[in-house]
C-alpha cells in the first residue's frame, strides 16, 4: 500500500520559520514534490526532490532522506499570504502519476 | 509557458444530468493528463491517467463508466460526469505533463449537483 502522512494543521506567526514534515510509505520512489494550494485555487509548485539532501529555494527550502522516507518543506520569513495548504507528492517508479499527502493547512498570524 | 486551462471554471447541474469538463494545455503538448478530485479540506486523489489516443487508466474505486474520460489530442482532454448525483459535488482538477518531471495543474473546475 501506499501512505503519506503530513501533519493537518500548523500556526505559526509573520517573520518565523516553519517546517513542515511529510512521511511516506509507497511502492517504488520516484522523486517527491511539494505544492502550494491556496484555498479553491489548482496546486502550485513549489520544489522537486530526488536524491537526498536539501534544495533550495528564495524562502523556500525542501529536505529529503530517501532511507527514512522522510521529506519537510522549510519556510522562512514568513507572510500572511503563505497562510496556504501545503501538499506533499511522490511518485512511484516507472510512472508520471502523482500520490498526494494528507495536505497540511498552514495559517500564518500577525 | 506551461499554463493548463479548464473549462467551465464552476458548474451548477441537478441531478440525473451529465456535465463535461475540458482541460487543455495552451502551449504546449500534453503527452499524458491526469484528473483529480477534491473534497473540502482534503487532498486530492487521483481519478485517472489518460494518455492521448488511448483509454484512460483509472484509479482503484473510480467507476469508469461514471466518469468518462476522452483524451482525443495531445492539447485537449475532458471528463464527463454522466448521472451526476449530490455526492459528485467536488472540485474537479487536471493536469498536464510533457513526459519530464513536473505536471502543470489547471484552474479547477468546481460542480455543485443540486
Amino acid at each position: 500500500g501506499q501512505n503519506i502522512d503530513q501533519p493537518t494543521e500548523m500556526t505559526a506567526t509573520e517573520g518565523a520559520i516553519v517546517q513542515i514534515n511529510c512521511t511516506y510509505q509507497t511502492s517504488g520512489f520516484n522523486g517527491l514534490f511539494w505544492y502550494q494550494q491556496h484555498a479553491g485555487e489548482a496546486p502550485t509548485f513549489l520544489s522537486y526532490n530526488v536524491l537526498d539532501g536539501l534544495e533550495e529555494k528564495g524562502r523556500f527550502s525542501s529536505f529529503l532522506s530517501r532511507s527514512k522516507g522522510y521529506s519537510y518543506l522549510l519556510l522562512k520569513e514568513l507572510q500572511m499570504k503563505d497562510s496556504a495548504s501545503y501538499l506533499c507528492a511522490v511518485r512511484n517508479t516507472g510512472f508520471q502519476k502523482l500520490v498526494f499527502g494528507t495536505g497540511t493547512r498552514l495559517l500564518v498570524s500577525p | 509557458g506551461a499554463v493548463v486551462s479548464q473549462h467551465p471554471s464552476w458548474v451548477i447541474c441537478k441531478s440525473g444530468t451529465s456535465v463535461k469538463i475540458e482541460c487543455r494545455s495552451l502551449d504546449f503538448q500534453a503527452t499524458t493528463m491526469f484528473w483529480y478530485r477534491q473534497f473540502p479540506k482534503q487532498s486530492l486523489m487521483l481519478m485517472a491517467t489518460s494518455n492521448e489516443g488511448s483509454k484512460a487508466t483509472y484509479e482503484q474505486g473510480v467507476e469508469k463508466d461514471k466518469f468518462l474520460i476522452n483524451h482525443a489530442s495531445l492539447t485537449l482532454s475532458t471528463l464527463t460526469v454522466t448521472s451526476a448525483h449530490p455526492e459528485d459535488s467536488s472540485f474537479y482538477i487536471c493536469s498536464a505533463s510533457t513526459g519530464y518531471y513536473e505536471q502543470y495543474f489547471g484552474p479547477g473546475t468546481r460542480l455543485t449537483v443540486t
